[in-house]
């Protein structure tokens, strides 16, 4: 199994584009995240999925927009690129909700830098 | 408001030596516990989860308990190896709280030295 894959691994952005970061699981879990993490903190949860069609906004939503058209896929959209948005994004998936005895699966992330 | 605490910061061992983790945490209601590794360059990977029950879990060489009475967890390795050089990062669930929310802590980072 791959289990969580991110695509783009790096990206460098100008102030102002788009983009889109892709992160596909093949473990049929209906439960996915998206996470940032700036140097030497906690990840922040962005938005979370907990089936298709259905997502959510986490503590940091803020210039960025999810969808969820498949159990697969979870991509990420940055509309309009700011400096404050240059992190490392996770893309994460479980079977079930958080706070069951299961564990998350994380991708390796997508370094994001916004100059 | 959820609060999960590491400590130390960093910290620095050479090979074969013992260690200790802690973790400090203010979620409320409290559903598990959870210890994460994560290499540099790559996403994090679950190495134990305890739930309210549960005391002490082990996996190989490491070894986390949870003391819920107090709201501390730490998580020990025992004969350090260069491959355990990484970050350890603990993460507390609330239960019945929006599916998505868990608390991060900051992780410490572990650099083992030969």
């Amino acid at each position: 199994n791959a289990g969580v894959t991110q695509t783009p691994k790096f990206r460098i952005l100008k102030i102002g584009q788009s983009m889109t970061l892709q992160c596909t699981q093949d473990m049929n879990h209906n439960y996915m995240y998206w996470y940032r993490q700036d140097p030497g903190m906690g990840l922040k949860l962005i938005y979370y999925s907990v089936g298709a069609g259905i997502t959510d906004k986490g503590e940091v939503p803020n210039g960025y927009n999810v969808s969820r058209s498949t159990t697969e896929d979870f991509p990420l959209r940055l509309e309009l690129a700011a400096p404050s948005q240059t992190s490392v994004y996770f893309c994460a998936s479980s079977y079930l909700q958080h706070y069951s005895n299961q564990p998350q699966h994380f991708g390796d992330g997508t370094r994001l830098s916004i100059l | 408001k959820n609060q999960v605490e590491q400590s130390p910061q960093s910290l620095i061992i050479l090979e074969g030596k013992n260690c200790t983790l802690q973790c400090n945490y203010t979620v409320s209601p409290f559903s598990n516990l959870r210890w994460y590794k994560q290499d540099t360059g790559r996403g994090p990977v679950s190495l134990t989860i305890m739930t309210f029950s549960e005391n002490t879990k082990s996996n190989g060489r490491y070894t986390a308990t949870l003391d819920a009475d107090t709201k501390q967890s730490s998580l020990h390795i025992t004969a350090s190896q260069l491959s355990d050089s990484a970050s350890y990062i603990c993460v507390v669930s609330a239960i019945n709280t929006n599916a998505g929310k868990s608390t991060f802590g900051d992780g410490t980072t572990l650099t083992v030295k030969p």
